[in-house]
Parts: structure tokens; C-alpha cells; sequence
């Protein structure tokens, strides 16, 4: 089957640094996505990783190994405004996005 | 960039009625949308994926009966929550694929707040 895992609720404080882990097992990879979610809003896109190595944007990185089909995405400088949630999604074979669950990030002063 | 847009954002109906949902490209086409439904604190599930001119398909689990789905031209998708009950209550969010795009990006809608009383 196809599943995504990445951990449910992380914390860390403004102006750090956070790492937030997506490991896949999908059928197909044409791709993996990282969205920002707030409560009560639609996801807004962040990334996107096709080829192997870290993707620079801002504030925001997104790092991709197709061999581990492992994903982490970076937040430094860390703001009250990155609380939400991160959703790690991939696109299969079939150009379908398969999501994981969702990891809740808490910014603590 | 793209946009997409949802009417309404936020409905309350009575239980045993019907709602429709709109879901617009509003900069570009899209032959393929997505719909989605989202619990609290769970993540987005694919109910559906609608195709320009064809009938949709549904995703393992999903009313096709229930949820009527419409896509009549390459920028508008419907979908109708027919004889609502409060179980049906969620937040149903759309997205379209830009075919002409470079990733295959998604772009989302606002979502609809559905609360079926």
C-alpha cells in the first residue's frame, strides 16, 4: 500500500530552527510536495522536490532522497506566523497527490 | 500565480437538503480538479477527482450517489452533498492541476465550511 509518515505535533521557539521528517512508500514518484496549512484555511503550497539534493526558498528549505524516499523540510528563523500545520504530500504514478497526515507546529516564545 | 476560487465559503443547511459547492480556475484551465474533505485535526482526503467532460471518479468508500459531481467547462467543477446529514458536516476544499504548469502543481480553493444541522 501507499503511505506517508511524518510526525504528528513537533514544538520549538521563535527565532529557532525546526525540522520536520516525511518518510514515503508510494507507488510511483513523480514528485513530493510540502504544504503550510492554518487552521481552518485551504493549504497553501511551500515546495517541491523531484530530484535528489535541497531546495533553498527563503526562510523555507525541502531536502529529497528518492533512495531513502525520506523528505525533511527546514524552517529557520522560526516566527509565531509558521505556527500551522506542514502536510508532506508525493505524487504517484498516476499523478495523484498522496498525503500524509500532517505535522502540528507549535512556536512558543 | 493561479487562482482558485470557492462559493460559498461557509454554509449551514438542514439535514435531508442539498448543497452545492462551485470550485473556479480563475486564470487558467483545468481539465482535472480535485475534491477534498478534511475532519478536524486529520488530513486532506481525495474524494473525488473531476474530469472536463467526463464522469468523475470516485475515490474507494465515496457515495457517487451522494456526492454528484460536475464538470462542465475547463474552469468550473460542482460538487453537490445531496440529502446532507451532520455527518456530512466537514471542510470540503478543491484544487485544480494546471496541465500547462511546470510541476504539476495543485492550486487550492478556499475550502467550504459545510454544517449540516
Amino acid at each position: 500500500g501507499q503511505n506517508i509518515d511524518q510526525p504528528t505535533e513537533m514544538t520549538a521557539t521563535e527565532g529557532a530552527i525546526v525540522q520536520i521528517n516525511c518518510t514515503y512508500q508510494t507507488s510511483g514518484f513523480n514528485g513530493l510536495f510540502w504544504y503550510q496549512q492554518h487552521a481552518g484555511e485551504a493549504p497553501t503550497f511551500l515546495s517541491y522536490n523531484v530530484l535528489d539534493g535541497l531546495e533553498e526558498k527563503g526562510r523555507f528549505s525541502s531536502f529529497l532522497s528518492r533512495s531513502k524516499g525520506y523528505s525533511y523540510l527546514l524552517l529557520k528563523e522560526l516566527q509565531m506566523k509558521d505556527s500551522a500545520s506542514y502536510l508532506c504530500a508525493v505524487m504517484d504514478s498516476n499523478y495523484q497527490l498522496i498525503w500524509g497526515a500532517g505535522t502540528k507546529l507549535i512556536i512558543k516564545p | 500565480g493561479a487562482v482558485v476560487s470557492q462559493h460559498p465559503s461557509r454554509v449551514i443547511c438542514k439535514s435531508g437538503t442539498s448543497v452545492k459547492i462551485e470550485c473556479r480556475s480563475l486564470d487558467f484551465q483545468a481539465t482535472t480538479m480535485f475534491w477534498y474533505r478534511q475532519f478536524p485535526k486529520q488530513s486532506l482526503m481525495l474524494m473525488a477527482t473531476s474530469n472536463e467532460g467526463s464522469k468523475a471518479t470516485y475515490e474507494q468508500g465515496v457515495e457517487k450517489d451522494k456526492f454528484l459531481i460536475n464538470h462542465a467547462s475547463l474552469t468550473l467543477s460542482t460538487l453537490t452533498v445531496t440529502s446532507a446529514h451532520p455527518e456530512d458536516s466537514s471542510f470540503y476544499i478543491c484544487s485544480a492541476r494546471d496541465e500547462q504548469g511546470a510541476d504539476y502543481e495543485q492550486y487550492f480553493g478556499p475550502g467550504t465550511r459545510l454544517t449540516v444541522t
